[in-house]
């Protein structure tokens, strides 16, 4: 069985930019998460989307945004990038809420 | 703020004896507790849940909570060279296994000596 899939594994842009980041969770999977891990902060939560559905967000601003698509893929968007941004962004899913979740690779971001 | 604490490390221990991380959390109303392992350049992996107080074991592993005096640890008995690792805690104010608003800790970067 396919874990989760991320996609580019690698990606650099320049400040001010737009990234796109996706994610395809394990088949049957319905949850979505996302997150950061920024070097010397750890991983930091900063979306869920469930049913096609965003349900909870971290403390970043609007610019980090997402959506999930019927598939349950999602996308997660950061616009106007800043230096500060680059960062390994993973992505985790599950089969609900309350079940254990798993992560992807992630995608590394780079903007310089 | 909710916080989860960690202590860095690294953490040495020879081949075969028992490994001890430990976690604090802020939040008192966090209701599940992870421990995660993550390998130099590689994605977190879940290694064990736990939801109630006392002790929980799969196998080499053993998972402690103690929700009074707010802390999580994770023995690792017979360490094996394998096992060296950052592990990484995770506390939800959910019930439940799912990744919505974890709060992570920094992680302990474990080395075991053979």
């Amino acid at each position: 069985e396919a874990g989760v899939t991320q996609s580019p594994t690698h990606l650099i842009k320049t400040r001010g930019q737009q990234a796109t980041l996706r994610c395809s969770p394990i088949s049957g999977h319905t949850s979505v998460y996302w997150y950061q891990q920024a070097l010397g902060l750890g991983l930091q939560f900063l979306l869920w989307y469930d049913e096609g559905e965003e349900r909870n967000r971290g403390n970043f601003p609007p610019r980090f945004s997402g959506r999930q698509f019927p598939n349950y893929s999602s996308e997660l968007n950061v616009n106007a990038l800043e230096l500060e941004d680059s960062a390994l962004y993973l992505c985790a899913s599950s089969p609900d809420r309350n079940t254990e979740a798993f992560f992807g690779q992630g995608t590394r971001l780079t903007v310089v | 703020q909710k916080e989860v604490e960690q202590n860095s490390g690294p953490l040495s221990v020879p081949e075969g004896a028992i490994a001890s991380l430990n976690c604090t959390y802020s939040d008192r109303v966090s209701q599940s507790f992870f421990w995660y392992r993550q390998y130099s350049g590689k994605s977190p992996e879940l290694i064990m849940s736990i939801y109630s107080n006392g002790d929980k074991e799969d196998g080499r592993f053993t998972a402690q909570l103690n929700k009074a005096s707010q802390y999580v640890s994770l023995l690792i008995r017979d360490s094996q060279p394998s096992d060296s690792a950052t592990y990484l805690c995770a506390v939800s104010p959910y019930s439940g296994g799912g990744a919505d608003g974890l709060t992570f800790g920094k992680g302990t970067h474990l080395i075991i000596q053979p």
